[in-house]
């Protein structure tokens, strides 16, 4: 399965946007591009997915590059309830291959 | 209203006496996984069901095992937990339509400690 790179941590401002970038240079073309948050003590949240097109809903943005090797997902005004570890993740679409395997994610820290 | 629900979120046994954890949703999704989530770690995948289909990672010990006995419910068992069993233990749901892509919702997890 394809894999993603993302930076260790990250740091922003309170109130400011934030851009977390993802590598996935070995993507194929039917993987769908997931984002999921984790915040401390809780379970991963889901936050956002998309394929080709850049896409938005309440919680964030999804920019996703022209090639697809890379996306970054955009928290418009970051909050302090916004610290999480980020993890991008790639979904095949095989029929009955739910999978979903995390790497390290990102780690952002918000400063008040 | 949680719609994952993992029951205890704290759970402490003995080195090696037997452990179940459990799951339940209230989303009727017809999957479910169980994750292990050590310190500082990401969420690494045991198993998950398909409807009543097992499915097993490559790597799982054979000291964990799982139950769904219905849509609502799954178990997780550790036969016999060692001290690298303590972790986080994450249960996620999704629901499965041909080629779709749908998200996971996980409960907040329970977290075993081993004396």
């Amino acid at each position: 399965d394809a894999k993603t790179t993302q930076p260790n941590s990250m740091e922003s401002n309170e109130e400011e946007p934030v851009h977390l970038p993802c590598n996935h240079s070995t993507i194929s073309g039917t993987d769908y591009i997931h984002w999921y948050r984790q915040l401390p003590s809780q379970g991963p949240e889901y936050v956002i997915h998309g394929l080709t097109s850049n896409v938005n809903n309440r919680m964030a943005s999804l920019a996703i590059a022209e090639d697809r090797k890379s996306s970054t997902l955009i928290l418009h005004r970051a909050t302090l309830r916004d610290a999480a570890v980020y993890y991008c993740i790639l979904r095949p679409t095989r029929f009955r291959d739910d999978k979903i395997i995390f790497g390290k994610g990102t780690r952002l820290h918000i400063l008040p | 209203d949680a719609m994952v629900i993992q029951n205890p979120r704290y759970q402490v046994t003995q080195f090696g006496k037997p452990v179940t954890l459990s799951c339940s949703q209230t989303l009727n999704h017809n999957v479910m996984y169980w994750y292990q989530q050590k310190s500082s770690q990401a969420p690494k995948l045991l198993f998950h069901y398909y409807d009543k289909d097992f499915n097993n990672e490559a790597d799982t010990p054979d000291n964990f095992q799982s139950r769904r006995p219905n849509t609502s419910f799954c178990f997780l068992d550790i036969r016999s937990p060692g001290l690298g069993d303590a972790a986080m233990y994450l249960c996620a749901t999704s629901t499965r339509q041909a080629l779709s892509n749908q998200p996971q919702h996980f409960g907040d997890g329970t977290r075993l400690s081993i004396l």
